[in-house]
């Protein structure tokens, strides 16, 4: 079946770098847009960043452009969001999603998420 | 970009039906079909209900409706199951970007 999995959260301190990952199964990783979405604690969701099949395309939210970054490696079937400067509102539960083929009107499935905690 | 307005709460009885509405504006909802609708048990995974406004994927119970009207969005769930106890979310594409809505916490009386 199709399966997500997050995996690289944990606790960093404020102007730290963190690498979470998403190990993908039970589909062709490379026919689909891939995304990561939040929830930072007591709060609702908030996009973070998709990315193409080919990962020539990445867009971003406002909250974390410039500070983070999107990849993913087709060979591997893994994405991965390298978060940089990070700070305390970048606390939160990390998901990562599936879009379409073809772009990323929605989310289906999602992973369990990753726990990203960032705390002097 | 603002988040969608979403009322923070809303309840109903076993059996009865509820809708959720999703406000946004000419340059998310009311502007393009791409409205979808996120259900969410706390500790789990969030999962697909609805999407491009009205359509529901495989294996989601006909009990959940989707339908938009100018800038709003609204979610209807009938025949209210204790299941379907959760936090309800919608989201937009922009064209350019995605955008959720706040939440909405639905109780199960």
């Amino acid at each position: 079946q199709v399966q997500l999995v997050e995996s690289g959260g944990g606790l960093v301190k404020p102007g730290g770098s963190l690498r979470i990952s998403c190990a993908a199964s039970g589909f062709t990783f490379s026919d689909y847009y891939m995304s990561w979405i939040r929830q930072a604690p007591g709060k609702g969701l908030e996009w973070v960043s998709y990315i193409t099949t080919s990962g020539s395309y990445t867009n971003y939210a406002d909250s974390v452009r410039g500070r983070f970054t999107i990849s993913r490696d087709n060979a591997k079937n893994s994405l991965y969001l390298q978060m940089n400067s990070l700070r305390a509102e970048d606390t939160a539960v990390y998901y990562c999603a599936r879009g379409m083929r073809a772009g990323c009107n929605w989310f289906d499935p999602w992973g369990q998420g990753t726990l990203v905690t960032v705390s002097s | 970009q603002s988040a969608l307005t979403q009322p923070a709460s809303v309840s109903g009885s076993p059996g009865q039906s509820i809708t959720i509405s999703c406000t946004g504006t000419s340059s998310d909802v009311g502007g393009y079909n791409y409205v979808s609708w996120y259900q969410h048990h706390p500790g789990k995974a969030p999962k697909l209900m609805i999407y491009d406004v009205s359509n529901r994927p495989s294996g989601v119970s006909n009990r959940f409706s989707g339908s938009k009207s100018g800038n709003t969005a609204s979610l209807t769930i009938s025949g209210l199951q204790a299941e379907d106890e959760a936090d309800y979310y919608c989201c937009s594409f922009t064209g350019i970007i995605l955008v959720f809505g706040g939440g909405t916490k639905l109780t199960v009386l």
